[in-house]
């Protein structure tokens, strides 16, 4: 399995929903990443797992929480969200920190 | 400060048309860099990294410190080269982690028939 793969692919959700976005790798890397894409804007990241350990926070705001339960897997938990949160959420993988697999990613929007 | 500068929005040109996408950093250390290409409703994707000197797809970029450019050419574009292109920046460890990659604006390459 050469691929990063991401559930759901569209998601709809209120402003007090609790939901989460997953994200499974099967290459062996040992670093991911969450990134949120706008319209026609670049990816911004978000987090990065290192290890199965949080190693960067890019001031993103609590309501979303990351969690990487092994080596494959990695979630997003969202909570109390904003319609501005409205995005492409991707994740990526990588297997020496430079080059990045993305994932198709999760269309959210939030009502 | 780490910076990716993609000075073009959007670049039209026809088939068969050379094509140039231009892509400038700015960074302390030394860089890996990077073309990643989104084609309509597909996922992002790597197309080139400076450190593999390869032509993918009929595209190669080369790495110019002096001019810290890092510029995608392709001497005969194709209709199916349409495609957002974002060129990015990674600076290595970031934090004592894995490293980030810092992405400029993206030029959308349309190439008409």
């Amino acid at each position: 399995d050469t691929e990063v793969t991401q559930t759901p692919k569209h998601l709809v959700m209120g402003m007090t929903n609790k939901k989460s976005l997953k994200c499974e790798q099967h290459m062996g890397h040992r670093a991911m990443y969450w990134y949120k894409q706008k319209a026609k804007k670049p990816p911004e990241l978000m987090f990065v797992y290192s290890y199965e350990k949080l190693s960067i926070n890019e001031s993103v705001p609590s309501r979303f929480s990351p969690e990487c339960p092994n080596s494959s897997l990695l979630n997003l938990h969202l909570h109390a969200l904003q319609p501005e949160d409205s995005a492409l959420y991707l994740c990526a993988s990588s297997p020496s920190g430079d080059e990045q697999f993305f994932g198709p990613g999760t269309r959210l929007t939030v009502l | 400060a780490q910076r990716v500068t993609q000075p073009e929005k959007l670049l039209s040109v026809f088939k068969g048309a050379p094509v140039e996408l231009k892509c400038n950093y700015s960074y302390s250390g030394s860089p890996e860099l990077f073309w990643y290409v989104q084609y309509s409703r597909q996922r992002l994707q790597l197309l080139l990294r400076h450190i593999s000197r390869e032509s993918i797809k009929g595209f190669t970029a080369d790495l110019n410190k002096g001019e810290t450019s890092f510029h995608l050419k392709k001497p005969f574009a194709q209709e199916e080269d349409s495609a957002m292109y974002y060129c990015a920046l990674s600076g290595g460890n970031y934090g004592g982690s894995q490293g980030n990659l810092i992405f400029g604006k993206g030029t959308k390459l349309s190439v008409k028939p």
